[in-house]
């Protein structure tokens, strides 16, 4: 079956450590999203591809960071940790931008900082 | 600024039918979906409109009026698996998705 797969599931780190999220898809859609999600809010949009070209949101924190170095793959690097980022990390992709077309979802990261 | 206004929680009971209102103030409108969301799980896609109506899928129906920044989303024969978080979410004129912070909705046997 076609999908979005994310790993790991339950992620726990240190204050300050860096940590990496994953991303793959089988959906050979062409963008890839990453959202932030906390308790009872709304996902928050961090960053988009369309295929290579990376969109970064004006409001994303430069602790964040993304890497897509194929289409099937993407990676969401948080450089230093606070406590406040702490929340589940969704990652999302459609076969085109615009916002009009269906986003799939995989199953997302829930990330911990201790 | 852009504003999705859902109700924050709702309970409803097995059997039963509930509506579930959203409304949107976007700078333009390019169509609303509804997304529901169990408990630490990701978003699955539910529906899109983006004219003016009811479409009908199944036990969930979802209602449009652009002229009024309003949909609901009707869920009929409720059952228990149904208690989920619901997300309305707006497309923008600028073809940028916008979230609501979703409805949770508990079923009670």
């Amino acid at each position: 079956d076609a999908m979005v797969i994310q790993n790991p599931r339950y992620q726990v780190t240190q204050f300050g450590k860096p940590v990496t999220l994953s991303c793959s898809q089988t959906l050979n859609h062409n963008v890839m999203y990453w959202y932030q999600q906390k308790s009872s809010q709304a996902p928050k949009l961090l960053f988009h591809y369309y295929d290579k070209d990376f969109n970064n949101e004006a409001d994303t924190p430069d602790n964040f960071q993304s890497r897509r170095p194929n289409t099937s793959f993407c990676f969401l690097d948080i450089r230093s940790p606070g406590l406040g980022d702490a929340a589940m990390y969704l990652c999302a992709t459609s076969s085109e931008t615009g916002g009009t077309d269906t986003q799939y979802f995989g199953p997302g990261t829930r990330l911990t900082v201790l | 600024g852009q504003n999705i206004d859902q109700p924050t929680e709702m309970t409803a009971t097995e059997g039963a039918i509930v509506q579930i209102n959203c409304t949107y103030q976007t700078s333009g409108f390019n169509g609303l979906f509804w997304y529901q969301q169990h408990a630490g799980e990701a978003p699955t896609f539910l529906s899109y409109n983006v004219l003016d109506g009811l479409e009908e899928k199944g036990r969930f129906s979802s209602f449009l009026s652009r002229s009024k920044g309003y949909s609901y989303l009707l869920l009929k024969e409720l059952q228990m698996k149904d208690s989920a978080s619901y997300l309305c979410a707006v497309t923008d004129s600028n073809y940028q998705l916008i979230w609501g912070a979703g409805t949770k909705l508990i079923i009670k046997p």
